[in-house]
């Protein structure tokens, strides 16, 4: 099975920082990797998929590269309502298994 | 408008038996994959299983096969998550997602979800 890690697992930052997230794969997943936004209560939203591609709608100050087994997720600018927990997901292991990562949750300094 | 609409919060007994659902709507129901996540409380999201309702196909997790069924009914396209035994440790919100294709992509990734569902198991 395929297994995803996430770095950090928590982070506090202030609105206008820079912010990046790691994700990593236990083996070489090409480029089918996922990022995902949640807030409290809320169901999981697409941000980016294929690494680096923008869902519709995704602010632009989102962005996602890499390849293989390690990824990231950059936010340019932080907005307030970027205040979320993010999830990378695997999805080289068609049919079946989608694996997430562990989450990273990003709080306000 | 793509919709994925599950059915409502839940609470039951050790051992007893439970379905849950997700109708979609939208889209060409039997044309794609709708999987399951888990989300226990305070942690994070765990990818279930999924089922292709054009033709049935289904698999599973490891953590999650045999625990669970997942099945679907293309006529009322809907999906459904179900135990015949729930323990304590089933108490979670569960999330499906539709396995779709975003506008001019090449891969099929959980692009739409639906509301999410609470399942109490509580003596």
């Amino acid at each position: 099975d395929i297994q995803m890690t996430q770095s950090p697992s928590s982070l506090s930052a202030s609105i206008g920082d820079r912010v990046t997230i790691t994700c990593r794969a236990s083996q070489n997943i090409r480029n089918y990797l996922n990022w995902f936004q949640q807030k409290p209560g809320k169901a999981p939203k697409l941000l980016i998929y294929g690494a680096s591609n923008l869902q519709s709608g995704v602010p632009s100050r989102f962005s996602g590269s890499g390849s293989g087994t390690e990824f990231t997720l950059t936010i340019s600018s932080l907005q307030p309502e970027d205040f979320a927990t993010y999830y990378c997901q695997q999805s080289y292991s068609i049919p079946f298994m989608y694996t997430f990562g562990p989450g990273t949750k990003l709080e306000i300094k | 408008e793509v919709q994925l609409v599950q059915s409502g919060a839940e609470v039951k007994k050790p051992g007893e038996s439970l379905r849950i659902s997700c109708k979609g709507s939208g889209y060409t129901f039997t044309s794609y994959g709708i999987g399951w996540v888990r989300q226990m409380p305070g942690k994070g999201l765990e990818w279930m299983g999924i089922i292709y309702p054009g033709d049935s196909n289904t698999g599973y997790s490891p953590s999650f096969q045999g625990q669970v069924t997942i099945s679907a009914d293309k006529s009322i396209t809907t999906a459904y998550l179900q135990w015949s035994s729930l323990k304590a440790s089933d108490t979670a919100i569960y999330y499906c997602a539709r396995r779709g294709r975003p506008a001019g992509a090449t891969v099929y990734v959980p692009d739409y979800w639906g509301q999410g569902t609470l399942v109490t198991v509580s003596s």
